[in-house]
């Protein structure tokens, strides 16, 4: 099944700065990476996703980047603000033609005023 | 959008006792609901698959006679955990796929602490 490897488990910037969150997978055949978002004590919200057709995606200040060599996908925040920090998922399915998902340990971002 | 109604958001109740956790789609057929386990400052983690009007698939590791899943009709899931204790005390989220590949839409969650 897939493993779903996230670095680093927390990351603190200053507002106005970029973060970057890395994941790497083990399963080549994984085919969709979705990034989920969480503030404390609510629900995962999905912020970005990418399929394996296609390198990068962006939405305004978040973007996803995918490397399907190093089978390795980011996902980049720029010019951060205060209401960015939350806990943040990266997840890839845990098979071929599986819609179950394998998510990450999570990031703990905070961003400083 | 997709929207799943997760009833109650936080329960306690007393050891030895069940908890029936409700989930609803509001807007959309779900053909397969997701039951997520959440402990504190961790990850996600799968307990349960359920497909309306069939038996739900356990993972591994995850007592299918202490967490009983029913999923009757297309728009509600329910998680009944049966004779809780306090290590069964978690954040526990539905997630249901609205249909497209992957269409996930989680519920809003429930807070359990067995005391």
């Amino acid at each position: 099944g897939e493993n779903v490897e996230q670095h680093p488990s927390t990351l603190s910037v200053q507002e106005g700065d970029s973060a970057v969150i890395k994941c790497t997978y083990s399963d080549s055949a994984s085919n969709y990476f979705p990034w989920y978002k969480q503030e404390l004590g609510k629900r995962p919200q999905l912020i970005i996703d990418i399929r394996s057709n296609v390198g990068e995606k962006k939405d305004q200040r978040i973007a996803v980047t995918l490397n399907k060599t190093a089978k390795h996908f980011s996902l980049h925040i720029t010019e951060t603000q205060p209401e960015d920090s939350a806990v943040y998922f990266c997840a890839a399915p845990r098979a071929a033609n599986d819609y179950k998902l394998s998510f990450g340990a999570g990031t703990t971002v905070t961003v400083r005023a | 959008g997709a929207v799943v109604s997760q009833h109650p958001s936080w329960v306690i109740c007393k050891s030895g006792t069940s908890v029936k956790i409700e989930c609803r789609s509001l807007d959309f057929q779900a053909t397969t609901m997701f039951w997520y386990r959440q402990f504190p400052k961790q990850s996600l983690m799968l307990m349960a698959t359920s497909n309306e009007g069939s038996k739900a698939t356990y993972e591994q590791g995850v007592e299918k006679d202490k967490f009983l899943i029913n999923h009757a009709s297309l728009t509600l899931s329910t998680l009944t955990v049966t004779s809780a204790h306090p290590e069964d005390s978690s954040f526990y989220i539905c997630s249901a796929r609205a249909g497209t590949n992957y269409g996930y839409t989680f519920g809003s969650g429930t807070r359990l602490t067995v005391v």
